[in-house]
């Protein structure tokens, strides 16, 4: 089956800039997870959806970072304007999400660099 | 809420030896426990998983242990190969949590030659 894609895979912008971030989950998978993953940190969830519903987007800036999931298939993850801080690499997820079946579903990510 | 340490930061081993990576947890209602390889431009892919109803699970050359008391589970690799170099992440999570994964910092693994 094909996997989790995820466009652009690198971004270079400057600081107060916008960027978006695309995301196709694995079809059928009703969860769709943005992480951010700082260097040499692990991912840090940013929200959740169910279908196209949010589960938790408790540690999304919200301030300056939106994501939505129209259709409940792909998604967007969008920054505006970008700071410094927020050159890491943003990874999509997707899950089945039935409890005898947890696994994840990783894309390849995009490296983000704002200057 | 949930907090997961993962020791060390760097491993390295001579290619057929052994690999022991290690994470604690702090959340007792965690109960999901898998670990993750990531490998440069790929996505990361789950190797291995664990839920608190057990203590240990083995597939070929990776085991994981889980220690439910002292709240720490690890991850065993044996005779390592080359394509075993790679970052791998541990998380824990649950039911009560909509099994979110809270993630361990990494360790990467070079395997010498």
């Amino acid at each position: 089956e094909a996997g989790v894609a995820q466009s652009p895979r690198y971004k270079i912008i400057e600081k107060r800039q916008s960027v978006a971030f695309w995301c196709n989950p694995i079809s059928g998978h009703a969860t769709l997870y943005w992480y951010q993953q700082i260097l040499g940190q692990g991912p840090k969830l940013l929200i959740q959806f169910q279908n196209n519903g949010v589960v938790d987007d408790s540690q999304l800036p919200k301030d300056r970072f939106s994501a939505e999931r129209l259709k409940g298939v792909d998604s967007t993850l969008k920054i505006q304007p970008a700071k410094l801080e927020d050159s890491a690499v943003y990874l999509c997820a997707s899950s089945q999400m039935r409890l005898a079946n947890n696994e994840q579903f990783f894309g390849p990510g995009t490296r983000l660099t704002v200057l | 809420g949930e907090n997961v340490e993962q020791h060390p930061s760097t491993l390295s081993v001579q290619e057929g030896d052994s690999a022991v990576i290690k994470c604690t947890y702090s959340d007792s209602a965690s109960n999901y426990f898998p670990w993750y390889k990531q490998e440069l431009g790929k996505g990361s892919q789950l190797i291995i998983d664990i839920r608190s109803n057990v203590g240990e699970k083995k597939d070929q050359r990776i085991a994981v242990t889980l220690n439910k008391t002292a709240k720490h589970f690890s991850l065993h690799i044996t005779e390592t190969q080359p394509e075993d170099s790679a970052v791998y992440f541990c998380a824990a999570g649950g039911v009560d949590s909509n099994y979110q994964l809270i993630w361990g910092a990494g360790t990467k693994l070079i395997i010498k030659p």
